[in-house]
């Protein structure tokens, strides 16, 4: 079946590099994406990476993709307070198909 | 619009009356989705609409829970005889429905079932 786990929370202090981790079960899954939820925001499509890939690297954020393990992560550099949200993996099965969502793991940056 | 819109913004009900949502998707965009996120918790997958093909409504947690849409373009999300357990926040996304499109989501309509 399709299921996407994620560790709930992280806290890391400002300017140190954060790792979010996500596993995923099925090994169909086309794309894989990170959101982000800010507090009383909607969410926003941060990356995504296609699974015939291993890195993706946007500016700060660098998503590794290992295949074999179903795990995803997404490293942000230099990590700033503005990046404390709550940050979603979700896998795709097949073209334009619903997302499957981990339950977001909360990002806490502190100064 | 820029973006997907969504209408309420906040509903607020008795248990057991009938609520109805609204998405208004980014013009263009085939493929529509309805997602259900409770407090602290993932989003939940609801239904997706793609062009004129039937919906997957695999994710509709029972039958008081209906969606249309016509065409490409609104989408209303109808919860009969809500229940306490209904409260959540309803997010919309669309996309052109590419490979490579995660959709892009609509701020949500937080609903509340007294």
């Amino acid at each position: 079946g399709e299921d996407v786990e994620q560790s709930l929370f992280l806290s890391v202090r400002e300017g140190d590099s954060s790792v979010i981790n996500c596993t995923y079960t099925d090994s169909s899954s086309t794309y894989l994406y990170w959101y982000k939820q800010e507090p009383g925001a909607g969410l926003q499509l941060l990356t995504y990476i296609f699974s015939n890939m291993d890195m993706k690297q946007d500016q700060r954020l660098t998503v590794l993709l290992n295949k074999k393990d179903k795990h995803l992560s997404l490293r942000i550099a230099d990590t700033q307070t503005g990046d404390s949200a709550i940050y979603f993996c979700a896998e795709s099965i097949y073209q334009g198909g619903k997302l499957i969502f981990g339950q977001g793991t909360e990002l806490s940056v502190k100064p | 619009g820029a973006g997907v819109s969504q209408s309420p913004s906040n509903k607020v009900t008795e248990k057991g009356k009938d609520v109805e949502l609204r998405c208004d998707p980014i013009s263009g965009h085939t493929a529509l989705y309805w997602y259900r996120q409770r407090l602290g918790q993932g989003l939940e997958f609801l239904i997706y609409f793609q062009g004129n093909s039937a919906p997957d409504k695999s994710g509709l947690p029972s039958d008081r829970f209906s969606a249309e849409r016509t065409g490409e373009s609104v989408s209303t999300l109808t919860i009969q005889r809500t229940q306490q357990e209904d409260s959540a926040v309803y997010l919309c996304a669309s996309s052109r429905g590419g490979l490579n499109e995660g959709g892009f989501f609509g701020p949500g309509t937080r609903l509340t079932v007294l």
